[in-house]
């Protein structure tokens, strides 16, 4: 079975704050693709990152940032000197690496502020 | 190049009425899906296509929910007759080229989302 947890169910942050949002899965599959996507309010889902299982090299775009840890099964998302168009929800999701089926699975979202 | 286009974006319907969305994926795109997203909650996958071929649909609530997608391109995912837990958005989405879905090449694929159809059930 697939699963993944974003424990943060909310956070709220002042423009120009570092946050971090945290993910971790669960799978028995051992090649496999994470993904982040970021939900604004208008509500289509922006694809952000995709990493697969074999690359644990951190990654680094413009403002974002992130960290992949196959030892702890996480795949955390740090925003840094954040901004208000940066408020949306951030989702995390896991895919594995198959013929066919291709079940994206997400987790339960984190919601984040940025307050002016 | 054109996105997932939905319709209707929102729907408010009573329970045990039926509704039907639309969904046009990106042109080219083999793969569609369909996800069922709760509020508050991640998506849900309810069913693949690829092509006109359904390729899991192990989440769809197949008393009430049908989707098909006949032609290999545009799909309708209809409720009937809708319950209460029912209100979600759908969200539409659709990946893989089709040229590359020939050459065997999956799980990388990034799925583009629509805007999504939010239902609500009265």
């Amino acid at each position: 079975a697939q699963k993944v947890t974003q424990a943060q169910t909310e956070i709220s942050v002042v423009e120009k704050e570092d946050v971090t949002l945290d993910c971790v899965y669960e799978t028995r599959d051992t090649t496999y693709y994470l993904f982040w996507y970021k939900q604004p309010p208008s509500g289509e889902l922006v694809f952000l990152i995709r990493r697969n299982s074999f690359d644990e090299q951190n990654e680094i775009s413009g403002r974002y940032s992130w960290n992949f840890q196959k030892s702890t099964s996480s795949f955390n998302f740090t925003i840094t000197a954040s901004q208000v168009v940066d408020s949306a929800v951030y989702f995390c999701a896991l895919r594995p690496l198959i013929q066919g089926a291709q079940k994206l699975v997400f987790g339960q979202g984190t919601r984040l502020t940025i307050n002016p | 190049e054109a996105g997932v286009a939905q319709s209707p974006r929102y729907k408010i319907i009573e329970k045990r009425q039926s509704v039907a969305f639309w969904c046009n994926p990106i042109s080219g795109h083999a793969t569609l899906y369909w996800y069922q997203q709760i509020l508050g909650q991640g998506p849900k996958l309810l069913i693949q296509f690829q092509n006109n071929g359904v390729v899991d649909d192990s989440q769809l609530p197949k008393d009430r929910f049908s989707a098909e997608r006949l032609k290999g391109v545009d799909s309708t995912l209809k409720i009937q007759p809708a319950k209460l837990e029912d209100s979600a958005v759908y969200l539409c989405a659709s990946s893989v080229p089709r040229g590359r879905v020939r050459q065997g090449v999956s799980g990388a694929n990034v799925l583009t989302f629509g805007a999504g159809s939010r239902l609500t059930v009265l």
